[in-house]
């Protein structure tokens, strides 16, 4: 596609359960990130992929947080035992990988409602 | 960890005026840039700066990287309606780490 694509939109979701979180980056970006963004705040750093690596992890708040990459290119954010405080959109970004790395290219998130 | 300190937190202009952001940090970056996210949206990218003292415009923005790598400012001139969102630094330490720290964010409204 054009653009990092993310799914789904919206999901709500029962405190408990888990989700899933796919983004699809731009062909050819190798580095993909995600990052959290609660109501009004800033861009959480959670996790970095470069080709299907993730060489910092650092940001992912709990065991609960775990994401992969497959095929240098789709990775699914899973969020087990879901809380009402990982109520958040969770962005996707990708970039070329090499060079000006900083240069993301976000998705439109997915806003994750935890009942 | 990093952190990035922005102000303002937000601001509220009259279409045509000039406008200033600035972000400042403890530790160094070997690259700042500036985001733009309207709602519903994800941020996207206005100004990138690689090089202390590097002035970088883009169209009515300007963006300037400190010269002591911890701080940057951006400037819209002449305020138009669609200037309005959440501008957001962001600085990136490099040396083989990737992570982009992000500001919490300066919001914008613009009265026409």
């Amino acid at each position: 596609g054009a653009g990092v694509s993310q799914s789904p939109s919206n999901k709500v979701t029962e405190k408990g359960k888990d989700v899933e979180l796919r983004c699809d980056p731009i062909s050819g970006h190798t580095a993909l990130y995600w990052y959290r963004q609660s109501l009004g705040q800033g861009l959480e750093f959670l996790i970095y992929f470069q080709g299907n690596s993730a060489p910092d992890k650092s940001g992912l708040p709990s065991d609960r947080f775990s994401a992969e990459r497959t095929g240098g290119s789709v990775s699914t954010l899973t969020i087990q035992r879901t809380q009402q405080e990982d109520s958040a959109v969770y962005l996707c970004a990708s970039s070329l990988g090499t060079g000006h790395t900083g240069e993301l290219f976000f998705g439109e998130g997915s806003r994750l409602t935890v009942l | 960890g990093q952190q990035l300190n922005q102000s303002p937190q937000s601001m509220f202009i009259q279409e045509g005026e000039d406008v200033s952001m600035n972000c400042t940090s403890s530790s160094i970056f070997n690259t700042w840039l500036w985001y733009k996210q309207d709602p519903g949206e994800g941020p996207v990218l206005l100004i990138a700066l690689y090089k202390a003292g590097e002035l970088t415009s883009n169209g009515r923005l300007t963006a300037q990287f400190g010269i002591t790598r911890k701080d940057s400012f951006l400037n819209i001139s002449a305020s138009i309606p669609s200037d309005v969102g959440i501008y957001f630094c962001a600085g990136q330490l490099g040396g083989g780490s990737e992570k982009l720290v992000f500001g919490k964010g300066t919001k914008l409204t613009v009265n026409p």
